[in-house]
């Protein structure tokens, strides 16, 4: 039990379709990020939310769009993807203080496979 | 451009056959280094942090070690449940937001 619980755990979902994807911290943190995850490849930051407020966004494609209507939950609104988007999706949270080394704790992560 | 880079890429021991990873880096104003496991079909698992060159941290069979250039985890005697993924990163700025290399594979055979 990590603290941060990610639902579905895996999705199979068509181009066409539009789903979402859940992420709750039960941390207190006041931070919280999208990271994908694909085959033989680094792990990517996609989007980080301070206090509900978007700070970053990493040149991520609009069919991907995240919401963080408070500090425990954290979504990522999925709609026309690509075969190329399959991937493991991480949501992590950590306690933002602006000072050094912000330990980042991941969920389990869902498995997103785009047919 | 900040770059993390992991060697090697995969490695596979005999349970008891200690032997090091690393992790080179080049970022300015370096905020801390981060070692994660990562377990097949699971999220990465929060090992250590470090922050200036000359720390060392352990934990049970692991000890992370930094340099201003690297940082090395050193896997003493490794029994088959350490297998997985170790993951290096490190942050740059006073946010969380972290910068992976591609990991470590490591297989510990009995």
């Amino acid at each position: 039990e990590t603290g941060v619980t990610q639902t579905p755990r895996h999705l199979v979902m068509g181009m066409t379709n539009k789903k979402s994807l859940k992420c709750e911290q039960h941390l207190g943190h006041n931070a919280m990020y999208w990271y994908k995850q694909s085959a033989k490849k680094p792990l990517e930051l996609m989007f980080v939310y301070s206090l509900e407020e978007r700070v970053e966004n990493n040149s991520v494609p609009s069919r991907f769009s995240p919401e963080c209507p408070n500090s425990s939950h954290l979504f990522l609104h999925l709609h026309t993807l690509q075969p190329e988007d399959s991937a493991l999706y991480l949501c992590a949270s950590s306690q933002e203080t602006g000072g050094t080394g912000n330990t980042i704790y991941f969920g389990e992560g869902s498995w997103l496979t785009v047919v | 451009e900040d770059q993390v880079t992991q060697s090697p890429e995969a490695l596979r021991l005999q349970e008891g056959e200690s032997s090091s990873l690393n992790c080179s880096y080049t970022v300015s104003g370096l905020r801390g280094l981060f070692w994660y496991r990562q377990d097949p079909g699971k999220g990465p698992e929060f090992l250590f942090t470090l922050y200036s060159a000359g720390e060392e941290k352990e934990k049970e069979r692991l000890k992370a070690t930094l340099t201003k250039k690297e940082s090395f985890l050193h896997i003493t005697a490794p029994k088959p449940e350490d297998s997985a993924t170790y993951l290096c990163a490190v942050q740059r700025d006073s946010w969380g937001k972290l910068q992976f290399g591609a990991g470590t594979q490591v297989v510990v055979t009995p």
